[in-house]
Formats: structure tokens, sequence, C-alpha cells
């Protein structure tokens, strides 16, 4: 199966500040790649996928890039509501798999 | 507006059986393929099931593989998970979610889950 790595860990930053968040797959997944945010005690909810399209209603501060095996998200400008933990996702093979997810702390 | 509701969650012994249920409504149910996501307690997202929009598809993550099974009735808007042989790291919150139309393996709306917990 297609192992995703995320770094880093944890992320801590500010509001206003820039997050760039990391997934990197162990072997090519093509752009076949999403993000998706979750908070506590909700179901994730995509954010980004086939690398960079923005799922329906995401703020366009939410951009996705990278291909093959390693990918970004960035946040342009946090705010409150960003502080969440994210995870990526790939669809080339099945099973599909996510990453162990990286937390936006405050 | 896009709902999923999932049920059927609860306590059960390890070796035993459990089926779940996800209630949908404010979409097309037979246009989309359907997934079960699991999740324990501090742990990422891990996909259980897909099954396509007609049922002719189903896949497995080989940890439920010969133990669980997807189903799904289109007139009933109903999604279905079937688990036998329940073992203690199966115990997760189960959340249903929707494949986007196209594309179809992403999951862009999401239940908030049933908690099955396997424990003696």
């Amino acid at each position: 199966e297609i192992v995703l790595t995320q770094s880093p860990a944890t992320l801590s930053l500010s509001p206003g500040e820039r997050a760039t968040l990391s997934c990197r797959a162990s072997q090519t997944v093509s752009s076949y790649l999403a993000w998706y945010q979750q908070k506590p005690g909700q179901a994730p909810r995509l954010l980004i996928y086939d690398a960079s399209k923005r799922a329906t209603g995401i703020p366009a501060r939410f951009s996705g890039s990278g291909s093959g095996t390693d990918f970004t998200l960035a946040i342009s400008s946090l705010e409150p509501e960003d502080f969440a933990v994210y995870y990526c996702q790939q669809r080339i093979d099945w099973p599909l798999t996510f990453g162990p997810g990286t937390s936006v702390d405050l | 507006e896009v709902q999923l509701v999932e049920s059927g969650g609860g306590l059960v012994q390890p070796g035993g059986s459990l089926r779940l249920s996800c209630s949908a409504s404010g979409f097309t149910f037979s246009g989309h393929s359907m997934s079960w996501v699991r999740q324990a307690p501090g742990k990422g997202p891990e996909w259980v099931a897909y099954i396509s929009s007609g049922s002719t598809t189903t896949f497995y993550a080989d940890s439920v593989k010969g133990r669980f099974t997807i189903s799904r009735d289109n007139v009933k808007r109903s999604l279905y998970l079937h688990m036998n042989s329940l073992r203690s790291d199966d115990s997760a919150v189960y959340f249903c979610a929707r494949g986007l139309t196209i594309p179809t393996r992403y999951l862009d709306s999401w239940g908030q889950g049933t908690l099955v917990t396997v424990s003696s």
C-alpha cells in the first residue's frame, strides 16, 4: 500500500501567519492527492483534491501544490478557525490511505 | 443540505457482530459512491470499505477483508457495514462518507460518526 508521511507533526503559529504543510508519498500518486481539515469532535472536511483543486466552499487562502511524491498545503493567512489537524489522502490505488496528520496549533 | 447520519454503533464483545447503517438525504444517493472510514482515538482516519454507486464494485482494507461487508440500498437511501469477528483493534468511530461525483475516490461529505467499542 502507498504510505503517506506528513511533516511537521505539529506547527505552532499565530493568526495572520502563513502555514506550509507537507505530505510525501512512498511512491508516485501523480496528482491524485487530497487534503482534509479536522477539528476536535468533528468529521474531516475536504479542502483540496487532485493536489490543487479547492473543494466547494473552501476559501481561497487554502491552496495545494505538488505532484508525484511531494505535496504542499498552504494557508496564506491563518484565521482563528483554521487551527485544526490536516490530513492528506491518496486515491491513485487501493487501499485509499491517509497520512498521520499535521496539527496546526495556536 | 447533504446529510449523512450513522447509527448502530455500541459495545460488542470480541468475536461478535454489528451492523452499522448510514441514512442519506439532501442529494441523489444513487449517483455517488460511498465509503466507510474509521478513526481510533488520537489516530488519523483509516479507510475501511468502498462501494460504487450501483453496488457493482466493492473494495476493502486488508485489515477487514473477509470480516466486513459493505452494501447499500439506493431505494432506501441507506449504506450499511456488516461487521463480523470483531477484534479490539476494530474499536473506533466509524464514519460514512460520500464520494465526489468525479473523481470518486475523494470524500466530500461525512456523517458525524458512530462509536464502536470491542471489549469484553
